[in-house]
């Protein structure tokens, strides 16, 4: 067990709504990442939020965003679904400190869009 | 841009033997190299990883070698046991303190040990 969780475990919705991903972070650790999983493009880095700020962000899609929230837990918003969007989407957590940059990721959310 | 490159795909070993896989990365700003360990219906797991200021890492019958002139990095496991099969993700990220440390996936290797 990493110490992160993330809910729901599977989500199942049509083309065209919206979903709501949330992960909670390891206990003391700043920064939470957002991957998607797919099998054709493996694992993806969409976006990164370090204590509550927005760090860096990846190929992610405008209909998607994400947000930290004071108690460092985040989400990550999926609108417009398609059926492309079909993937495991994980959170990582890090402490961010020097040479303690460790990711330790979530057992995942695993959406299908149908 | 960045990207890490792994193989093999697939790799297919018998118990007691050892399993290397090899990744190489593009970007030369990279430092941190960390391995993960995916079985079916979970997330990945970190299994060992190692800074651009070493050149190799023991732990237990995982090692991880690193080769900065050539921007390769590989992982061995000796010994190999049934539990080790799993797909394996090597992956690179430049290391900056502070929180920029997005990490850039190779594709994944999977590997099964037969007993």
């Amino acid at each position: 067990d990493s110490g992160v969780t993330q809910t729901p475990k599977h989500l199942i919705t049509a083309t065209g709504q919206r979903v709501t991903l949330r992960c909670s972070p390891r206990s003391g650790d700043l920064s939470v990442y957002w991957y998607q999983q797919s099998l054709d493009q493996g694992l993806q880095f969409l976006i990164q939020y370090y204590n509550g700020e927005e760090r860096a962000k990846g190929n992610i899609l405008e209909r998607f965003s994400a947000q930290q929230f004071p108690d460092l837990h985040s989400e990550l918003n999926l609108s417009s679904l398609e059926l492309g969007d079909s993937a495991l989407y994980f959170c990582a957590s890090s402490l961010e400190g020097e040479f303690l940059n460790e990711q330790f990721f979530g057992p995942g959310t695993r959406l299908t869009v149908l | 841009g960045e990207n890490v490159e792994q193989h093999p795909s697939t790799l297919s070993v018998q118990e007691g033997d050892s399993a290397v896989i090899k990744c190489t990365y593009s970007d030369s700003a990279s430092n941190y190299f960390p391995w993960y360990k995916q079985e079916l219906g979970k997330g990945p797991q970190l299994i060992i990883d190692i800074r651009s200021n070493v050149g190799e890492k023991k732990d237990q019958r995982i090692a991880v070698t690193l080769n900065k002139t050539a921007k390769h990095f590989s992982l061995h496991i000796t010994e190999t046991q049934p539990e080790d099969s799993a797909v394996y993700f090597c992956a690179a990220s430049k290391g900056f303190s502070g929180g920029y440390n997005k990490l850039i996936f190779g594709a994944g290797t999977r590997l099964a040990v037969h007993p």
